[in-house]
């Protein structure tokens, strides 16, 4: 049971670089999300998407970008990484976007940005 | 704005007693809420959901409450064992469509033997 996979699981940039974190779920969700995680702050909303091809913004998205190609897949791009984005990022997914479904978490992205 | 608090201080108990964990919301009223548990270095674990209309939803040593009156949930782990040591996150829904879940930021729980 692979569940919602995430790579890579730590990562280094410099300001300015982009990168593509990534997410994968085998479990045929609707329903996928991309949170980060900081200390004292709790886990914050980033995008969003409740099925393949619709994509939707959460609390924090700028400097984001998301797609939803496939209902496997939700990449989260980073297009100019700044130091304010060091963080971890977890991917979640669920069989629908309501509110009465568990979630399912990766083990999470620990990103750095110098 | 939508607020949920829960106990940032660390939660010491002694092995075999009951862990009391507390979430507190305020200004919106939530149609459900759920509570997973976080260990480091790991992703959140789904444990428990209770809808509002529910009092109380237990799960063999777990328990769960959910005051709609006093906006609190309370989240009980009885005869608890150092293997409980974890944060536990409260997470209402957010009280809109598929927006996702709400988090609070967690009490760090530690079962001491």
């Amino acid at each position: 049971n692979a569940g919602v996979t995430q790579t890579p699981k730590f990562q280094v940039l410099k300001t300015g670089q982009s990168m593509t974190l990534q997410c994968a779920q085998d479990m045929n969700h609707e329903y996928m999300s991309w949170y980060r995680q900081d200390p004292g702050m709790g886990l914050r909303l980033i995008h969003y998407s409740v099925g393949a091809g619709i994509t939707d913004q959460g609390e924090v998205p700028n400097g984001y970008n998301v797609s939803r190609s496939t209902t496997e897949d939700f990449p989260l791009r980073l297009l100019s990484a700044a130091p304010s984005q060091t963080s971890v990022y977890f991917c979640a997914s669920s069989k629908t976007g309501k509110n009465n479904q568990p979630q399912h978490f990766g083990d999470g992205t620990r990103l750095s940005i110098l | 704005s939508q607020k949920i608090e829960q106990n940032s201080e660390a939660l010491n108990i002694q092995e075999g007693k009951t862990a009391t964990l507390t979430c507190n919301y305020t200004n919106y009223s939530p149609a459900y809420l759920q509570w997973y548990r976080q260990d480091p270095g790991r992703g959140p674990v789904f444990l428990l959901l209770i809808r509002e209309n529910e009092k109380e939803k237990r799960k063999e040593r777990l328990k769960v409450t959910f005051d709609t009156t006093l906006k609190q949930s309370l989240f009980h782990i009885t005869a608890s064992q150092p293997a409980d040591s974890a944060t536990y996150l409260c997470a209402p829904d957010s009280g809109g469509g598929a927006d996702g879940l709400t988090f609070g930021k967690g009490t760090h729980l530690i079962i001491q033997p």
